[in-house]
């Protein structure tokens, strides 16, 4: 059984699009995160949800939306889809403060 | 703002040798640092971690140092086996905060 699993793992969309990306932790944590892994590797967070509440919202561009409608799920929604949105999204859940643990990756290709 | 910074984007070694890679923090206020493995096409996997109120932590092969003062910890692995070849990314957190930042990650290759 994955732990963190999310869908699509690959997904290849033209600009303009709307599109969403799904993400189910079967760990019982509490928190659940997006990170984004950008060209240079980095992974850097882009939401952080405690019980389904909002604790983390980085420096993020307004189209892209979570969504949690349980503490097991937390969802992203991406709006007007832009060249510079190409990445692999990871979503991720722990305890609070303690090891996360990751799911496989979305590969995101805007084209 | 880069508050985790690994240095050194690829590091190879000869297998059974050891591999050592090295992580630097800004932030004073991390007290939990941990390491990651990620293999292509995969999500990054837990390795190892390390309280801040220690200065060492082993687990089989692996070995994490963490030198508080100097705000820099590294992961030794020894012997390399080329199984270990992956990204390995260094992160590092404030306990009971939601919020954990990663370096760029060292992709390590172990040689045959």
């Amino acid at each position: 059984d994955t732990a963190v699993s999310q869908t699509p793992k690959y997904l290849v969309t033209q600009m303009g699009n709307d599109k969403s990306i799904k993400c189910e932790q079967n760990l019982g944590h509490d928190t659940m995160y997006w990170y984004k892994q950008d060209s240079k590797k980095f992974l850097k967070i882009m939401f952080s949800y405690n019980n389904k509440e909002l604790i983390i919202n980085e420096t993020v561009p307004n189209r892209f939306s979570p969504k949690s409608p349980d503490k097991a799920h937390l969802n992203l929604h991406i709006n007007s889809l832009e060249l510079g949105d190409s990445a692999v999204y990871f979503c991720a859940s722990s305890l609070p403060g303690n090891t996360i643990y990751f799911g496989e990756g979305s590969w995101l290709t805007v084209v | 703002d880069q508050q985790v910074k690994q240095n050194s984007p690829s590091l190879s070694v000869q297998e059974g040798r050891i591999s050592i890679l090295n992580c630097d923090y800004t932030n004073s206020m991390f007290d939990y640092f941990l390491w990651y493995k990620k293999y292509p096409a995969e999500g990054p996997t837990f390795l190892i971690s390390i309280s801040s109120i220690k200065d060492k932590n082993e687990d089989g092969r692996f070995t994490v140092f963490l030198n508080k003062s100097a705000k820099h910890l590294s992961l030794h692995i020894v012997p390399s086996q080329p199984g270990d070849s992956a990204v390995y990314f260094c992160a590092a957190t404030i306990s009971d905060n939601n919020d954990m930042r990663f370096g760029a990650g060292t992709r390590l290759t172990v040689k045959p």
